[in-house]
Formats: C-alpha cells, sequence, structure tokens
C-alpha cells in the first residue's frame, strides 16, 4: 500500500465548478509536489512545496490553486477548469526538496493519482 | 539540464524470462541519482529502484537490478523471471543531488512492458 494517500481517486467537474484534490503523507517527509501526467505521457511538475511553503510554480495557471495546511497535507483547489485539464494528478513526498541529506536516497513517494475529468 | 531518453515505446517479454528496459542520460551535474518507476493502469507510480553516480556498485532490489555504466550514461532495468504483474509502464528518471534543481525529478518518456503468459 502506498504511504501517499490522494482522494478522491476519480473526479468529475464542470467547468464552472470549484472542487479540490487532496494529498496526505505520514512520513514526516517535508517536501510534497503536485505532478499532472496526461494520457501515455511522463508526470509533469507543477508546484513543489518545501517546509508548508511553496518553492516552486512552474507557471501554472492560476485556476489551479495549491495549499499546504499543515506537513502532512497537500491540496490543490481546482476553479475554473477547462476540459485539456484533464489528466491523472499526481501528489507525492520526499525527505526534503534540497536533496542531500544522510541516508537520503532522493526517491519520490507517489500517491495512487486523482484521475480528473473536465467536461 | 537533464534529459532523459528511453528508445523503447513497448516490449514484450515471454513470463518467466528476463527483460531490459533501456535508459541514457545526459547531465551536467557532477552528482546525481537515477530512479526507476512503474505505473500500472491503476496509475500509481510505484518506486523501483535507485542508483547513486557515485555508487561503485549496480543497485539491486529483488528481481530488479540497475545495469549502470556511467561512460556510457546509461542505466538499465533489468526485470527477472517477468510476471504477469510487471506488466505496465516503466520510466527512468533522475534528480541532480545538489544545484538549484535538486527538486526537479526529470523522466524518459517511458517503456510500455507487456508479460505474456
Amino acid at each position: 500500500d502506498t504511504e501517499v494517500t490522494q482522494t478522491p481517486k476519480h473526479l468529475v467537474m464542470g467547468m464552472t465548478n470549484k472542487k479540490s484534490l487532496k494529498c496526505e503523507q505520514h512520513m514526516g517527509h517535508r517536501a510534497m509536489y503536485w505532478y499532472k501526467q496526461k494520457a501515455k505521457k511522463p508526470p509533469e511538475l507543477m508546484f513543489v512545496y518545501s517546509y508548508e511553503k511553496l518553492s516552486i510554480n512552474e507557471s501554472v495557471p492560476s485556476r489551479f490553486s495549491p495549499e499546504c495546511p499543515n506537513s502532512s497535507l497537500l491540496n490543490l483547489h481546482l476553479h475554473a477548469l477547462q476540459p485539456e485539464d484533464s489528466a491523472l494528478y499526481l501528489c507525492a513526498s520526499s525527505h526534503s526538496e534540497r536533496w542531500g541529506l544522510a541516508g537520503d536516497t532522493g526517491e519520490l513517494f507517489f500517491g495512487e493519482g486523482s484521475r480528473l475529468t473536465v467536461l | 539540464a537533464q534529459k532523459i531518453t528511453q528508445t523503447q515505446p513497448g516490449m514484450f517479454v515471454q513470463e518467466k524470462e528476463a527483460v531490459t528496459l533501456d535508459c541514457t542520460y545526459d547531465t551536467s551535474d557532477p552528482s546525481y541519482g537515477l530512479f526507476w518507476y512503474k505505473q500500472p493502469s491503476s496509475g500509481e507510480m510505484i518506486f523501483l529502484i535507485y542508483q547513486g553516480s557515485y555508487d561503485q556498485q549496480n543497485a539491486t532490489e529483488g528481481r530488479y537490478s540497475l545495469n549502470f555504466q556511467k561512460a556510457r550514461k546509461s542505466a538499465n532495468l533489468v526485470i527477472s523471471a517477468s510476471q504477469l504483474g510487471d506488466s505496465a509502464m516503466y520510466f527512468c528518471a533522475m534528480r541532480p543531488r545538489s544545484g538549484a534543481g535538486s527538486y526537479q525529478l526529470t523522466f524518459g518518456k517511458g517503456t510500455k512492458l507487456s508479460v505474456i503468459p
């Protein structure tokens, strides 16, 4: 079982809806990530949170709004999405954003993803 | 900048046989990590194996081993004794160990492996 939990697993929403994706990890990791993955493509980084602060925003449209309420939780608020935003949204965590701590081999642990369909 | 190349869009392997998935990379970072992930149709990205750029020995994890040839910048994944449950998309990825880009996990385009009974 994955140690990164994402809810919901599936979400269908209209272009005027507001919804949120949730992610939780209890591994004590200090970095959390949102990735977007289109069909048959590799994941693309959207956001990085480090110690609960937004560290990296890969020029993501403002209709995607991340939030990190505490070190274990990461949300992605969705508003006024477009059909082309339909994708698998993956949350991940790692020991730290800046790799290099002793014993940290740098891997990211991913959740099962939230499959979003925008009508 | 880093680049990962996986030249095999799809591979077939007979059950119980071994298979090698190719991965080459390009980077100017002196220290980095190489990773392989498995993604079944369910969507979860499952971490399989890690190889550090300064590790002297090739990494192994159960039926997975990484054939690391630093001079050739290749990090091929070898799966021994394939099982039906190994059918999935496999991504090679790289992460710099230091510098401003050390948060960045760069993925290849993936190889879809199908195990034939």
